[in-house]
């Protein structure tokens, strides 16, 4: 089966770093993505983890663990504009069958 | 500019009609998808397209249908079958050989009346 779970909210101060974590049960896949989406607009993509480790774009990062069945994205330096909806999604065969997990709403404070 | 365009925004239907949405994409993408979203969820994918002529149901794919009869266009029709159709549909599309990573559209908003 498949199956993601994230946090639904999150809050954070501007300038900080925040983890959102997303752990999965599934009998195979091929890497972990993560999409940003801003109220009401489309799901931009903002990382792909398709081996174990960390991947590093700007102020954003993504982990992946298989042995762990848990994923993160990370965002440094915060920032209001990044307000918004985070979901993390499986990739399950490479034409992209994608299964996303709920999403996890983050909220940036001045 | 390349990209994938969703019609109409909005729409409003009465229960009992089918409604077709329109996805079109000019990116030369070979797979295209569509998802649905109700408020304050995930997105879940109805059907998905690898190729022309081909396509997948997802996890959702009751009371929905699609074409791939050409590669640049990947219309749904939600039928009178779906029981709740009111919701914010998605339509997106890959790059062969680039894992993980769809482009959306603006997405269609339809509401059953």
């Amino acid at each position: 089966g498949q199956s993601l779970e994230q946090p639904s909210e999150v809050t954070a101060v501007e300038g900080a770093i925040v983890q959102i974590n997303c752990t999965y049960q599934t009998s195979g896949f091929y890497g972990l993505s993560w999409y940003q989406q801003h109220d009401g607009g489309a799901p931009t993509f903002l990382s792909y983890n398709g081996l174990d480790g960390l991947e590093e774009t700007g102020r954003f990062s993504s982990f992946l663990s298989r042995s762990d069945s848990y994923g993160y994205l990370l965002l440094q330096e915060l920032q209001m504009k990044d307000s918004a909806s985070y979901f993390c999604a499986l990739l399950y065969n490479q034409g992209g069958k994608l299964i996303f997990g709920q999403g996890t709403e983050l909220s940036v404070k001045p | 500019d390349g990209g994938i365009t969703q019609s109409p925004k909005y729409l409003f239907r009465k229960e009992g009609q089918n409604v077709t949405l329109s996805c079109e994409q000019n990116l030369n993408h070979d797979a295209m998808y569509w998802y649905r979203q109700d408020p304050g969820q995930g997105l879940r994918l109805i059907y998905y397209s690898q190729i022309v002529n081909d396509f997948q149901k997802g996890d959702i794919a009751e009371g929905y249908s699609v074409s791939r009869e050409k590669k640049e266009s990947f219309p749904l029709t939600v039928t009178s079958a779906q029981k709740n159709p009111t919701a914010f549909y998605l339509c997106a599309s890959s790059p062969q050989g680039v894992p993980g990573e769809l482009f959306f559209g603006e997405g269609s908003r339809l509401t059953v009346l």
